[in-house]
Order: C-alpha cells, then structure tokens, then sequence
C-alpha cells in the first residue's frame, strides 16, 4: 500500500499568516493514465470532510484561491495565503492513484 | 443537487456484524464510483472499499476479510457489512463520491458490549 507521510502534525498561526503543508508518498502518484490523483481536504470540527484541491493543483468548487496545491511524483504541499478563522481544522492528503487509497494522517491547524 | 447520506445501527456489540446504507441522490450509481471512508475517535481517516459504476468493488487489504460492498441500483443504494467487529472499530463511517467532492454526513458507530 501506498504510504502518505504527512507534515507537520500540528501548526499553530495567526490570522492573516501563510502556512504550508507537506505530503510525501512512498511511490509515485503518476497514474497509467498519466493524471495524478493526489487530493486536499479540511475537515472542520464536528464536519464531514470537504475537498479542496483535486489532482494536486485544482480548486475544488467554491473554494477560495487562497488555497493552492503543488507538486509531483511523489512530493506534494498545500499552500493556504492569508489564514481566516474557517480556515482551523485538520488538514488531510489523500492519494486516489493506487487502491487501496490512502491518506495521511492529518495537520491540525490551530490558532496561535 | 448530490446527496448523500449513511444510516445504521449506532451501537454495535463485539464480534457482530456491522451493516451501513449508504443513501444517495442527485446522480446515478451506475455512472459514479461510491466510497466507504471511516474515522476513529480523534483519529485520521481510513478509505475502507468502493463501489464502482460498472459493479466491480475494491477493499482496503487490512479488511477485505471482514468486509463486503454491495448495492441497490433501483433504490439508489450503496452498502456496507463487516464481520466480527471490535472496540477498535469504533468510529464515523462517511460515504462519499466522486473523487471526495461529496461526503454524507457521517455515522457514528460504537462498538461495545
């Protein structure tokens, strides 16, 4: 199975600061179909997840742009410019390349 | 609009098994894949298994043992049953689609005697 190592586990901002997430995959995420299936969700507290960022760099419907997602093969990040309060929750990767899927095991972002 | 939504028994007890429907609207099963995904308390998340359009269904290794993925097509219907549960399959089971653009609100499922 396809390892996702996800980080920081925790990271603690301020309003108004950028903040970057890391995921690293234990084997490429180039699908035969040469799209790669790396995703970013949020869950808020108490919320079902939602998705932001679908094959590593696209927007998810009704997300704002301060979110971005980069990268490739095997390294991804999430970039969120300018936190805003909904913003807090935990943060994961999931690689939808390879069954069984698998996910990371999540960035709570707090406020500091 | 699409909708999805888990129901099932919120109390399980040990070595039962576990049996979720996952209802959904707005969309076709046999044009979309649908996926189980499940939380434990203050844990990540963890994909369990897929239906897919056609029929065909997928397992997470670790629990392809317990776990069986069926559906309904006329009641617009996915399903979900595990054997022999224990306390450390206490959680949310979510069911979501396409690509995790759209998830249920989630089930909560405690395992205990």
């Amino acid at each position: 199975d396809v390892v996702m190592t996800q980080t920081p586990p925790s990271l603690s901002v301020a309003i108004g600061q950028s903040v970057s997430i890391s995921c690293k995959s234990s084997q490429s995420l180039v699908h035969s179909d040469g799209k790669t299936y790396l995703n970013w969700l949020l869950q808020n507290p108490g919320q079902s997840p939602k998705r932001l960022i679908y094959q590593v760099s696209n927007l998810g419907s009704g997300v704002p742009d301060r979110f971005s997602g980069t990268g490739s093969e095997k390294d991804f990040t999430l970039k969120i410019s300018r936190v805003e309060a909904e913003d807090l929750g935990v943060y994961h990767c999931v690689q939808a390349t390879h069954v069984p899927y698998t996910f990371g095991a999540g960035t709570k972002l707090e406020l500091k | 609009q699409v909708q999805l939504k888990e129901s099932g028994p919120g109390l399980v007890q040990p070595s039962q098994t576990l049996s979720l429907t996952c209802t959904v609207s707005g969309f076709s099963l046999t044009s979309y894949n649908v996926h189980w995904v499940r939380q434990p308390p203050g844990k990540g998340l963890e994909w369990m298994g897929r239906m897919r359009y056609n029929g065909d269904t997928s397992y997470n290794s670790a629990l392809k043992s317990r776990l069986s993925i069926s559906r309904d097509t006329s009641k617009n219907q996915v399903f979900l049953k595990m054997n022999s549960l224990q306390t450390d399959d206490t959680g949310t089971y979510y069911c979501t689609m396409l690509w995790f653009a759209y998830w249920g609100q989630g089930t909560l499922v405690t395992v205990s005697s």
